[in-house]
């Protein structure tokens, strides 16, 4: 079984400020993907980004890049210039190979402040 | 619709009672997906069907909880004889088809109190 470990419940930035998320997880699976969602108080679920383990390339989305760091099992998300939208708790999962189910972690909530 | 919408949005019920929730997937979406989301936990996989078929059940909790998909398109879990222990929010999910390449996309959730 896979497991996902947020370290963090909670985490503070102010505005335009760089924040970094953390993630860890285990697995004896060779081939994955990561993925970081973001749910604000809406409740709606939003990818945010996604890593196949596969690449060693970290994967960015504008504001939003990831360090994946495979040999430690880490995944963390890194959030540049804050932005009030994006005050939300992170979710990082996790999903096998040929895998159709998110493993997810407790998440983080993130407030950021103006 | 232009996304995955789920109804009701709050339920509140009462021990022992049946409750319904539904989800209606992004047309044309093959796979739907439902999760459980406890208060201050993450997300727990329940099941998830490619067309109307279930090939996994196993994150079901319980006897209790059922579901169905019809006409590759909306989806109902049924949670019967509810207990205080099933309130949390049931989230919804669709993708194109099954797997890892595809992007999985939320519903609004369902909130569920069980008195």
């Amino acid at each position: 079984a896979q497991t996902v470990t947020q370290s963090q419940p909670e985490m503070s930035v102010q505005e335009a400020e760089t924040v970094t998320l953390s993630c860890t997880y285990d697995t004896s699976e060779n081939n994955y993907y990561l993925f970081w969602y973001k749910q604000p108080p809406s409740r709606q679920m939003i990818l945010v980004i996604r890593q196949e383990a596969y690449k060693q390339q970290n994967a960015t989305e504008n504001r939003f890049s990831v360090n994946f760091q495979k040999a430690a099992k880490s995944f963390s998300l890194k959030i540049s210039d804050s932005q009030l939208g994006d005050t939300a708790m992170y979710f990082c999962a996790f999903m096998k190979h040929s895998g159709y189910a998110l493993n997810f972690g407790k998440g983080t909530s993130l407030l950021v402040t103006p | 619709g232009a996304g995955v919408s789920q109804s009701p949005s709050n339920k509140v019920t009462e021990k022992g009672k049946d409750v319904e929730l539904r989800c209606d997937p992004i047309s044309g979406h093959t796979a739907l997906y439902w999760y459980r989301q406890r208060l201050g936990q993450g997300l727990e996989f329940l099941i998830y069907f490619q067309g109307n078929s279930a090939p996994d059940k196993s994150g079901l909790p319980s006897d209790r909880f059922s579901a169905e998909r019809t006409g590759e398109s909306v989806s109902t879990l049924t949670i019967q004889r509810t207990q205080q222990e099933d309130s949390a929010v049931y989230l919804c999910a669709s993708s194109l088809v099954a797997g890892e390449q595809e992007t999985q996309y939320f519903g609004p959730g369902t909130r569920l109190l069980v008195l």
